[in-house]
C-alpha cells in the first residue's frame, strides 16, 4: 500500500522567508501527487496537482509553486512567505482508476 | 466540474444513525462518488465509494438514487470518535469523461458533531 512522507510536522517561519515544504510517496509508481492547504477551521482547498513528472497545473497564483523532479516527489514553495500563507498544508496521492486519495500527516505552517 | 454542496454541520447522539446528504446536480455519466473523514490535524481518510444504488463496507452504507444527483452516507450507530469532518467528492482524473480530470476538489464538507 501507499505510503505518504511528509516534512517537517510543524514549522513557524518569518513573513518574507522562503519555503520548501517535500513529500514523497512509496509503494507505488506514477501517481498523481497533490498539494492541499487548510486554513484554520475551513476546507481543503486544491493548491497543484501532477499526473507525471514535470508536470505541473496550478489552482491558486499568488506566491505559491511546486515541482516534480523525480516520480515520487512533490516539492511545494514560495520565495517569500505571507502572513496568509498560514495553514496545514496536505500532500496526497492517487494511483489508478477508481483509486481514492491517500492524505500524508500534514506540515502545520505557521507565518510570524 | 461537478459542484457539491453539503450541511455546514450536524448534530447526533451516540447509538443514533446518521445520514449526511450531499448534493452533486451536475455529476457526469462515467463519475465515481467519494467519501472522507478528517478528523483535527489530520490528513482526510478514504471511507468510501460508489457510482450507483448501494454500497456498504464495514463502517458505512452509500445510497445514490437512480439519477444520481445525491448521495447519501450512513453511518450506523455512531460514537464520540466518529465526531470529524465528512466530505464527498464527485469525479475520477483516470477516466475519461470525468468532470474533475485531472484534478479533485472537496466541497466545504460536514462537521458531525456526536454526543454523550
Amino acid at each position: 500500500s501507499q505510503t505518504i512522507h511528509q516534512w517537517p510536522a510543524t514549522l513557524v517561519q518569518p513573513v518574507g522567508s522562503p519555503l520548501s515544504l517535500e513529500c514523497t510517496v512509496e509503494g507505488t509508481s506514477n501517481p498523481n501527487l497533490y498539494w492541499y492547504r487548510q486554513a484554520a477551521g475551513r476546507g481543503l482547498q486544491l493548491l497543484f496537482y501532477s499526473v507525471g513528472i514535470g508536470q505541473i497545473s496550478s489552482e491558486v497564483p499568488q506566491n505559491l509553486s511546486a515541482s516534480r523532479p523525480q516520480d515520487r516527489q512533490f516539492i511545494l514553495s514560495s520565495k517569500k512567505l505571507l502572513l496568509s500563507d498560514s495553514g496545514f498544508y496536505l500532500c496526497a496521492c492517487k494511483q489508478g482508476l477508481l483509486s481514492p486519495l491517500h492524505f500524508g500527516n500534514g506540515t502545520r505552517l505557521t507565518v510570524t | 466540474l461537478a459542484k457539491t454542496t453539503q450541511p455546514i454541520s450536524m448534530d447526533s447522539y451516540e447509538g443514533q444513525e446518521v445520514n449526511i446528504t450531499c448534493s452533486h446536480n451536475n455529476i457526469a455519466t462515467n463519475d465515481y462518488i467519494t467519501w472522507y473523514q478528517q478528523f483535527p490535524s489530520q490528513g482526510p481518510r478514504f471511507i468510501i465509494q460508489g457510482y450507483k444504488t448501494k454500497v456498504t463496507n464495514e463502517v458505512a452504507s452509500l445510497f445514490i438514487p437512480a439519477d444520481r444527483k445525491s448521495s447519501t452516507l450512513s453511518l450506523p450507530r455512531v460514537s464520540l470518535s466518529d465526531t470529524a469532518v465528512y466530505y464527498c467528492l464527485v469525479g475520477d482524473p483516470e477516466r475519461p469523461g470525468s468532470s474533475n480530470t485531472g484534478k479533485l476538489i472537496f466541497g466545504q464538507g460536514t462537521t458531525l458533531q456526536v454526543k454523550p
